[in-house]
């Protein structure tokens, strides 16, 4: 059963400070890999999507990695702001039905 | 439409009580989903929906929880006799999947917060 774990489950940094986010999941045949941001009492607002074939994506101050054979993705967000501060999930397809199985997220807050 | 829309956005209910909780996907989107959020924890895959192909129901809960898509578009969740454990936030989500594995990413809209009291 694919399992996907988001490390840290919190973090707290300054305004300016790059985001370094990661997630890991336990069987590499993956269909696709998304990362989406949560804010307080919202739906989830898609950031990134790479394809299995892809190695990153970015936009913007975004860039997600994929390394498949070892089951690790990272979100690198450059120069973080106030704005920044949300739940990042980062979730995986890994049938053809394309449903995804979510990690539990990262809790970021940027202080000013 | 422009996006993903569910109602109502928040709904109390009494437990025993049937709710209805509805999702109009992006227009032309043929995938659609429907996840729960509980407290504190990770999303929950409860259904899918494909076209006309049979929904993969694999994640509803028990028999309570039932859902149907009308004409390939909007979709409706019904949970009955409602549970106190069923308070939770309902999340849709359409793609252009046509079957490809969700390659075309999902839309998320923005929930409904269910309680039970």
């Amino acid at each position: 059963k694919q399992e996907v774990t988001q490390i840290p489950a919190a973090l707290s940094v300054p305004e300016g400070e790059n985001l370094v986010l990661n997630c890991s999941f336990t069987d590499s045949a993956i269909y696709n890999l998304q990362w989406f941001r949560q804010d307080p009492g919202k739906g989830l607002t898609s950031l990134l999507l790479i394809q299995s074939s892809q190695r990153e994506q970015t936009s913007g101050r975004l860039n997600a990695s994929l390394d498949k054979s070892s089951g690790r993705s990272t979100l690198y967000i450059a120069a973080s702001q106030p704005g920044d501060s949300a739940t990042y999930l980062c979730a995986v397809v890994t049938d053809s039905w394309g449903k995804f199985q979510f990690g539990a997220g990262t809790q970021v807050v940027v202080t000013p | 439409g422009a996006g993903v829309s569910q109602s109502p956005s928040n709904k109390v209910t009494e437990k025993g009580k049937d709710v209805e909780l509805r999702c109009d996907p992006i227009s032309g989107h043929t995938a659609l989903y429907w996840y729960r959020q509980s407290l504190g924890q990770g999303l929950e895959f409860l259904i899918y929906f494909q076209g006309n192909s049979a929904p993969d129901k694999s994640g509803l809960p028990s028999d309570r929880f039932s859902a149907e898509r009308t004409g390939g578009s909007v979709s409706t969740l019904t949970i009955q006799r409602t549970q106190q454990e069923d308070s939770a936030v309902y999340l849709c989500a359409s793609s252009l999947g046509q079957g490809l594995r969700g390659d075309y990413g999902y839309t998320f809209g923005s929930g409904t917060r269910l309680t039970v009291v």
